[in-house]
């Protein structure tokens, strides 16, 4: 089975503080892992995956085979980060994302 | 390009009831996914749609359904309406001939069972 486990609901950081929003994973093979994000009235949007290993709007992640964890971070945040962030998973050969439960980061100005 | 369009947007129905949620892709996307959203579990699987074939259903009993057109057009049905069944529905259309991905999410259809 496979699972993803995001242990915060809420983050709540100071403007220009460093983020780091954790998600851990279970699965068995060679997972794919993304970062999806839903901005407050906007639908919900892919915001990185793993195997790209580029920066979106200054947000990193690496997958940590040995952790079985791909935490999201970001060196300074910004208002507009503010917004739900979810971690998810695709098994090898699956057709389906499994998702974790959320964090709702907040960045306060 | 237009996005992924979900109708109707909201709904009440009562329990015992059924209804029928319509999702259409992105033009050229011919995987189509559905995810039920709850407060308490979250975003689930229900069940991925390509080129007519379901190809994956996740861990939901047979009163939820679905089917996929020709033209790449969803429809999922839940019979007989419970108290739980209070979601929000999503459906995601594709590229990606792996069915999942970068998911490309509607607005969703708010379900109210009373």
């Amino acid at each position: 089975a496979q699972r993803v486990t995001q242990p915060e609901k809420l983050l709540s950081v100071f403007k220009g503080a460093p983020v780091e929003l954790k998600c851990n994973y279970s699965y068995s093979g060679s997972p794919e892992l993304f970062w999806y994000v839903q901005y407050s009235r906007q639908r919900l949007q892919l915001l990185l995956r793993h195997i790209s290993r580029e920066s979106i709007k200054g947000f990193t992640a690496d997958l940590n085979k040995g952790e079985t964890s791909f935490h999201l971070k970001k060196p300074f945040a910004q208002e507009e980060d503010s917004a739900m962030y979810y971690c998810a998973l695709k098994g090898a050969g699956s057709y389906q994302l499994t998702f974790g439960k959320g964090t709702k980061l907040s960045v306060i100005p | 390009k237009a996005g992924v369009t979900q109708t109707p947007r909201y709904l009440i129905k009562t329990r015992g009831q059924q209804v029928t949620l319509s999702c259409s892709p992105i033009s050229g996307h011919r995987s189509v996914s559905w995810y039920q959203q709850t407060p308490g579990q979250g975003l689930q699987f229900l069940f991925e749609y390509f080129s007519e074939t379901q190809r994956n259903k996740g861990n939901f009993p047979g009163r939820f359904s679905g089917r996929q057109f020709s033209n790449s057009r969803s429809e999922m049905n839940v019979s007989t309406l419970e108290l739980g069944d209070s979601a929000l529905y999503l459906c995601a259309s594709s590229a990606s001939t792996g069915g999942a991905g970068e998911l490309f999410f509607g607005e969703g259809s708010r379900l109210t069972v009373l």
